[in-house]
């Protein structure tokens, strides 16, 4: 089993939709968690840090599972900007310093 | 302030050859890492320095696969021989302590 499973896509939504994103994770001793994101032939940017009690950062907000072991990502409001791939990321077991990333998932928005 | 660099931003090479890939951290940050991504296995840890030492080097694939980081401001990762497997995007990324990895624009190698 991968240590971070996400479902690849493409999610293909019309702007203004609102779409989410899940991903799994096998480590129970992960503490830190992060969503990603990365343009085409762009390197990876940090979007957002997910908090145990759930984040928000304008249309974007993340939540941790921590029983079932899983990390959402909801965007509302879509915009065509949106379009990229959506990298899902836990620290390593025994290191907050190395970090796993999913393999992502594709987000295509249309007008 | 600039961002991580990276060079060359592409290599193509034929395989066998030598290949050196050179990353220039953040200024301050004390941690870097370097990675590999494919369409196939995505992004993968390859080794990660921090204070110039390298911690882990597990994700190194093989022998023919060696980083170093000389000073707090530059670091290299080698091929010797190259392989057409070889042929990915390696990123170069930067961290303070527990901080955010910030990525360098990464280098598009091409082994034929």
């Amino acid at each position: 089993r991968k240590e971070v499973e996400q479902d690849p896509g493409p999610f293909n939504v019309p702007e203004g939709a609102t779409v989410a994103f899940n991903c799994t994770y096998s480590n129970s001793a992960s503490q830190s968690f992060f969503w990603y994101r990365q343009d085409c032939r762009k390197e990876p940017k940090l979007l957002m840090s997910v908090y145990s009690s759930g984040n928000e950062d304008g249309r974007f907000t993340a939540q941790l599972n921590r029983a079932s072991q899983y990390i959402s990502l909801l965007i509302r409001d879509s915009k065509l900007s949106d379009s990229a791939t959506y990298l899902c990321v836990v620290n390593m077991r025994g290191s907050t310093d190395k970090l796993i990333f999913g393999t992502g998932t594709r987000l295509q928005v249309f007008p | 302030d600039a961002g991580v660099i990276q060079s060359p931003r592409h290599e193509v090479t034929e395989m066998g050859q030598e290949v050196t890939l050179r990353c220039k951290p953040i200024s301050g940050h004390d941690y870097l890492f370097w990675y590999r991504q494919t369409m196939m296995r995505g992004l993968e840890l390859l080794i990660y320095f921090n204070n110039n030492v390298p911690i882990d080097d597990s994700g190194m694939p093989e022998d023919r696969f060696s980083a170093k980081m000389p000073n707090a401001s530059f670091s290299t990762l080698k091929i010797q021989p190259s392989e057409p497997r070889d042929s990915a995007v390696y990123f170069c990324a930067s961290s303070s302590t527990e901080g955010e990895q910030f990525f360098g624009p990464g280098t598009r190698l091409t082994v034929l």
